[in-house]
């Protein structure tokens, strides 16, 4: 079956650095990637769609500029949170529609998740 | 990963009726919770339901909760040409990682 694949698992990092997790779709094309936050035992929570070839579209509340998103290719979109603060340490997670003739909408394929800590 | 399961599969109904989905699951629960995901669009979160809870409401949503059923339902009340789209459930387990339905997509007919 199709599959996501984020990267890093897990990562610690210092307060004002600037930390990458990037999200790729290992054998379909993905148009479309979704971003989303989840708090300790809460719900998921979206963040922003990451469209290829054109800006992301932030939910309301989210800071685009401090969640960069980037899909730079037809497999792969990157989350990038800047100037890292305590309070953005959650838990990451993208996932992917695989498209259209492929499956129909009721799928959606996520990653593992990214366990961001900010000291 | 998804391992719950959802029925129907699919549902059309008019405008006005009401729409009522299911959900099994597998494991015991921390908690289980309901999405929507309109086409082309990221997953939004309905209603979460603690495993203590039998029943919850929220607007015209209303979810119940059978835990020695393994089961859930949502109940979405005088429907609108809005409401079409895809419902999914999650539980959340013991270790707080969340395991998804299959979905049911939803159509609204005017």
């Amino acid at each position: 079956g199709a599959v996501v694949s984020q990267h890093p698992s897990r990562v610690i990092c210092k307060s004002g650095t600037s930390v990458k997790i990037e999200c790729r779709s290992l054998d379909f094309q993905a148009t479309t990637m979704f971003w989303y936050r989840q708090f300790p035992k809460k719900s998921l929570m979206l963040m922003a769609t990451s469209n290829e070839g054109s800006k992301a579209t932030y939910e309301q509340g989210v800071e685009k500029d401090k969640f960069l998103i980037n899909h730079a290719s037809l497999t792969l979109s990157t989350l990038t949170v800047t100037s890292a603060h305590p309070e953005d340490s959650s838990f990451y997670i993208c996932s992917a529609p695989p498209g259209s003739g492929r499956a129909g909408e009721n799928i959606q394929y996520f990653g593992a998740g990214t366990r961001l800590s900010v000291l | 990963s998804q391992q719950g399961e959802e029925d129907p599969q699919a549902l059309s109904i008019q405008e006005g009726e009401n729409a009522t989905m299911n959900c099994s699951y597998k494991t015991s629960i921390n908690n289980l919770q309901w999405y929507r995901q309109n086409s082309g669009r990221g997953l939004v979160h309905l209603i979460l339901i603690r495993s203590n809870e039998r029943e919850k409401h929220s607007g015209r949503l209303r979810v119940t909760l059978d835990t020695s059923k393994k089961s859930s339902s949502l109940l979405i009340t005088a429907s609108r040409a809005a409401d079409t789209a895809s419902y999914f459930c999650a539980t959340m387990d013991s270790n707080y990682q969340l395991i998804w339905g299959a979905g049911t997509k939803l159509i609204i007919k005017p």
